[in-house]
């Protein structure tokens, strides 16, 4: 089973290029989130979306945008990326309703230099 | 003050030793509680969920206080292997959908000591 993917894995960026970050997953989850972790600081809640086509801000959505064209994707772009967005993220998914338990992609680590 | 809040830690514990992380959360309506275990540079995962009347699995037992809304791990006889963070999760319902949102918390760290 695949659950949730993410791609790429690894990504090297210098300051103020863009690029996306793309998420999947094959449960047919209404949930999908964006978090970013940091040392020390836990797991942050970017954006979120609760279906397709919507997308709402989480604790940190600045410098980030999202889209949720198609229930199974969820992408997070970065339009200009700054050092400050040096992080590991991952996006999860889940059900939303009943059982809500959340799952989670490998991660995603990126470097702004 | 944080939907979810947890101890950072890092709990240094012997091998052996029994170890308990607590979690509060704030929102009263809350209807799902889990703890994920997360091991470094991995993606967390479930570890077990927690019901009401409390639960275990193996060495683990997880409780819920709805009253005092708190949720707390308990570890007995730890193991080396044990060494990572713990995440509090919560989820309550968002909305006029129905759908439930979840809510991590950010983590407690455990350190298991040969």
């Amino acid at each position: 089973n695949a659950g949730v993917t993410q791609t790429p894995k690894f990504r090297v960026l210098k300051t103020g290029q863009s690029m996306t970050l793309l998420c999947a997953q094959d449960m047919n989850h209404e949930y999908m989130y964006w978090y970013r972790q940091d040392p020390g600081m836990g797991l942050r809640l970017i954006h979120y979306s609760v279906g397709e086509g919507t997308t709402a801000k989480g604790e940190v959505p600045d410098g980030y945008n999202v889209s949720r064209l198609k229930k199974q994707n969820f992408l997070l772009g970065l339009e200009s990326a700054a050092p400050s967005q040096t992080s590991v993220y991952f996006c999860a998914s889940s059900r939303g309703r009943g059982r809500t338990e959340a799952f989670f992609g490998q991660g995603t680590r990126l470097t702004v230099v | 003050r944080k939907e979810v809040e947890q101890d950072p830690g890092p709990f240094n514990v012997p091998e052996g030793a029994t170890v308990a992380f607590n979690c509060t959360y704030s929102n009263s309506a809350s209807q799902s509680f889990f703890w994920y275990r997360q091991d470094c540079r991995k993606e967390p995962k479930l570890l077990m969920s927690v019901y009401s009347s409390g639960n275990e699995d193996g060495r683990f037992t997880a409780q819920l206080n709805r009253a005092s809304q708190y949720i707390s791990l308990l570890i007995r006889d730890s193991k080396l292997s044990d060494s990572a963070t713990y995440l509090c999760v919560v989820s309550w319902g968002e909305g006029s959908g129905g759908y439930q949102k979840v809510t991590f918390g950010t983590g407690t760290k455990l350190q298991v000591i040969p």
